[in-house]
């Protein structure tokens, strides 16, 4: 199976901070990474897909990037409504593999 | 609108059997497979199992395999999550979300979680 972490687990910021989170996978997943945002009692939301590309109606601040095994998510503004849980998950082999979550937080 | 709506909470007591259900609508239900996710209290996401509405191939994780069946009605474009014999460790909120298969090169490889039904919560207590 394919292994996912994510760091840090946890970040306290400010509205407008840049934010920026890591997934890696224990084996190269090629560009087959997804970003989830999920906010309490709520199902979660597709952000980013295939690494890099943003999902319909899903703000221009979010961003991803990377290949292989280390991605990155990255809100260039942080706004009130993205305090919120991020998992990346990869969808390159089954089992499909959820990173642990990033829990962002108001400073 | 493709929408994927889950059925209601529920709460059981251990030992009982149960089967919750998922119904796609605004799409081709049989293009797509469906995917289930455990989420237990305070904690991440779990992938539990998929099944292709089409022709009801279905493959679990290994965590789950044996613990639970998933299912599918095509006629009726609805997905099903269902216990024998439920634990109190059983206690989650379940998502469904929908995904598609890529083949290239005769590899298979898979989409992204889109969209996700808005969870049903089963609460296993004596």
């Amino acid at each position: 199976d394919i292994q996912m972490t994510q760091s840090p687990s946890s970040l306290s910021a400010s509205v407008g901070d840049r934010v920026t989170i890591t997934c890696r996978a224990s084996q190269s997943i090629s560009s087959y990474l997804n970003w989830y945002q999920q906010k309490p009692g709520k199902a979660p939301k597709l952000l980013i897909y295939a690494a890099s590309s943003l999902q319909s109606g899903v703000p221009s601040r979010f961003s991803g990037s990377g290949s292989g095994t280390d991605f990155t998510l990255t809100i260039s503004s942080l706004q009130p409504e993205d305090f919120a849980t991020y998992y990346c998950q990869q969808s390159y082999s089954i089992p499909f593999t959820f990173g642990p979550g990033t829990k962002v937080d108001i400073k | 609108e493709v929408q994927l709506v889950q059925s209601g909470a529920e709460v059981k007591k251990p030992g009982e059997s149960l089967k919750i259900s998922c119904k796609g609508s605004g799409y081709n239900f049989n293009n797509y497979w469906i995917v289930w996710v455990r989420q237990m209290p305070g904690k991440g996401l779990e992938w539990m199992g998929i099944i292709y509405p089409d022709d009801s191939d279905t493959k679990y994780s290994p965590s789950f395999q044996g613990q639970v069946t998933i299912s599918a009605d095509k006629s009726i474009t609805t997905a099903y999550l269902q216990w024998n014999s439920l634990k109190a460790s059983d206690t989650a909120m379940y998502y469904c979300a929908r995904t598609k298969e890529n083949t290239i090169f005769g590899v298979v490889r898979w989409n992204w979680f889109d969209p996700w039904g808005q969870g049903t919560l089963v609460t296993v207590s004596s």
